[in-house]
């Protein structure tokens, strides 16, 4: 029962290089989210897709970009990364939005040196 | 204004106390309520819907008043086991989709 997975775990990067960070779920949601969590400033989105074919910009989606592969995958790329983007980076989906749960993957701890 | 609103807290209460949060929002289109629990370098959990009349599970009691745009979770009979942080959490419409913001988190600390 795997529910929304997301690697890698934790990886340190140096500043400038890009990375990406990989999510699936197996429960056939139609949306998922890419979210980080500093401390004191709680989860900020920072991108969702809907559904399969759109993604549209959270609140923080400056220096990152994603991509919808299937229903299945939603992946967060680090162009260039930046101390500033040091975080815990969590993956979520839900069957439509509106009432439904949202699940979460365990996170990825992300340090930019 | 933070779109969700919460007092970082922390609150510290002994076992068997009852203790309540608010948390406030500021998108009056707002549409669906949750309470989430993060347990320390855990990711969040669904601990409950709130829905428009109010609504109880078990131990927890979750309220929503939409005039002064708030919802509540009261604990009773606190337990050690309920030391975590609580996620409000707001969606709002947007274009056909729904939009998660979730506020800063509640710490609550329960002590023997």
């Amino acid at each position: 029962n795997a529910g929304v997975t997301q690697t890698p775990k934790f990886q340190v990067l140096k500043t400038g290089q890009s990375m990406t960070l990989q999510c699936a779920q197996d429960m056939n949601h139609n949306s998922m989210y890419w979210y980080r969590q500093d401390p004191g400033m709680g989860l900020r989105l920072i991108y969702y897709s809907a559904s399969e074919g759109t993604t549209d910009k959270g609140e923080v989606p400056n220096g990152y970009n994603v991509s919808r592969l299937n229903k299945r995958e939603f992946s967060l790329r680090l162009e260039s990364a930046a101390p500033s983007q040091t975080s815990v980076y969590f993956c979520a989906s839900s069957l439509t939005g509106g009432r439904d749960t949202i699940y979460f993957g365990e996170g990825s701890w992300l340090t930019v040196v | 204004r933070k779109e969700v609103e919460q007092d970082p807290g922390p609150f510290n209460v002994p076992e068997g106390a009852t203790v309540a949060f608010n948390c406030t929002y500021s998108n009056s289109a707002s549409q669906s309520f949750f309470w989430y629990r993060q347990d320390c370098r855990k990711e969040p959990k669904l601990l409950m819907s709130v829905y428009s009349s109010g609504n109880e599970d078990g131990r927890f009691t979750a309220q929503l008043n939409r005039a002064s745009q708030y919802i509540s979770l009261l604990i009773r009979d606190s337990k050690l086991s309920d030391s975590a942080t609580y996620l409000c959490v707001v969606n709002r419409g947007a274009g056909g989709s729904y939009i998660p913001t979730f506020g800063r988190g509640t710490s609550l600390i329960v002590h023997p």
